[in-house]
This record gives structure tokens, sequence and C-alpha cells, in this order.
């Protein structure tokens, strides 16, 4: 079954440390991958997409996210975190030509001064 | 670009009563719109597929005569909730798609809460 695993419910990091945000999928290709961020009580803002091609990408407020087949992963990164980073980050898969979209259950950064 | 909104943003109605939640693609028309729902602190569960022109194709599980969609025009489909129930109390995401690619824009969701 297809599926989409964020095996951390919360994470807490200081603020200016690194962060990785884990996302693993089951998929019998290799779908189109997203990292989505929300904010409590709004909807999602995307960060970063991966279709094709390189596999590191580059998204939207210092973030990047690196595609490993292999691994069947695709984790969010950032290297220095900002206090206003904290949020909940979804992963999301979309096979590939199609649009139906399913999401990770979340991850809650929590950001500590 | 690519601005969704949804109307409105917060709903309280009374049990058994219906509740019409609007989503809107400002500067782009879109064939294909997506109604979410997210429980506190949970992931947002696909609903329905709704397509410009047909009837919306419904997940698993969601109720297609409580949960109506309607998508009349390439930038408007609307979410009714019918006869709404305590258990109903959710928040609401839709999204539109972009033309032909396979990129989702969210509106900022609808809080419905039933009394």
């Amino acid at each position: 079954a297809q599926s989409v695993t964020q095996p951390d419910i919360h994470i807490t990091v200081s603020e200016g440390a690194s962060l990785e945000l884990r996302c693993n999928y089951s998929y019998g290709a290799t779908p189109y991958l997203f990292w989505y961020v929300q904010s409590p009580g709004q909807g999602l803002q995307l960060l970063l997409k991966y279709f094709s091609g390189d596999t590191l990408v580059q998204g939207i407020k210092g973030f990047e996210a690196e595609f490993k087949r292999s691994q069947s992963s695709f984790n969010l990164r950032k290297p220095s975190v900002h206090w206003s980073d904290a949020a909940e980050y979804f992963c999301a898969v979309t096979p590939a030509g199609g649009f139906k979209t399913i999401f990770g259950a979340g991850t809650r950064l929590f950001v500590k001064a | 670009g690519a601005v969704v909104s949804q109307h409105p943003s917060r709903v309280i109605c009374k049990s058994g009563t219906s509740v019409k939640i609007e989503c809107r693609s400002l500067d782009f028309q879109a064939t294909t719109m997506f109604w979410y729902r997210q429980f506190p602190k949970q992931s947002l569960m696909l609903m329905a597929t709704s397509n410009e022109g047909s009837k919306a194709t419904y997940e698993q599980g969601v109720e297609k005569d409580k949960f109506l969609i309607n998508h009349a025009s390439l930038t408007l489909s609307t979410l009714t909730v019918t006869s709404a129930h305590p258990e109903d109390s959710s928040f609401y995401i839709c999204s539109a798609v972009l033309g032909t690619s396979n990129e989702q824009y969210f509106g900022p969701g609808t809080r419905l809460t039933v009394t």
C-alpha cells in the first residue's frame, strides 16, 4: 500500500542549530515529493518539491531536501533554525503524472531560545 | 500568484443545520480541486476530488450525501456539510491544481464548530 512515514512526531531544536526532518515513502515508482509547512490554524505552504533531476532541491526560507531513491527518503534540512520556523511540517507524495496526494502524519517543530 | 481563498475562515453552527464552505482560485483556473479534513494535531485526510463540470470523486468512508461538493466553475468549488453534527467539527482545507502541473495550492482553511 502507498504510504508516507514521518517517524518523528515532534522535534525540539535550539535556535541556530541545524535541523533534519525525516520522511520515507512507499510507492511502486518514484512519486512526486513535497514538503509543506503549516502554522497553527493556517493552511499549508509549499516549501519545496521534487519531480525529477537533481536530487538536492532548494526551497523557500532556507530549506532544502534530498531525494534518496535507494532509501525511499526525502528528508528536509535547514542549516540554522530560526524561532519563526516553529510549525508543523508535512511530507507529501503524489504519483507521477497524477494528482491524488498522500500526506505524512506531520512533525511538530519546537524551537528553543 | 496562485492564491486560493476559503470562505468563511471559521463558522459556528447548530447541530442539524447545513454549512457551505467556498474555495476559490483567485488568479488561476483550476480544473481540479481537492477537499481535505484535518482533525486537531493530525494530518490532512483527502475527502474528495472536485472536477469542474462533473461529479466529485469521494474517498472511501466519506459520505457523499453528507458532504456535497459542487465545482460549478473553474475558479470555485463549494463543500456543503449537510445536517451537521458535533463530530463534523474540524478544520476543512481545500486545494487547487494549477493547470496541468502536479502542484496544489492550498487555501487557508475553514474551522467548523458544530454545537
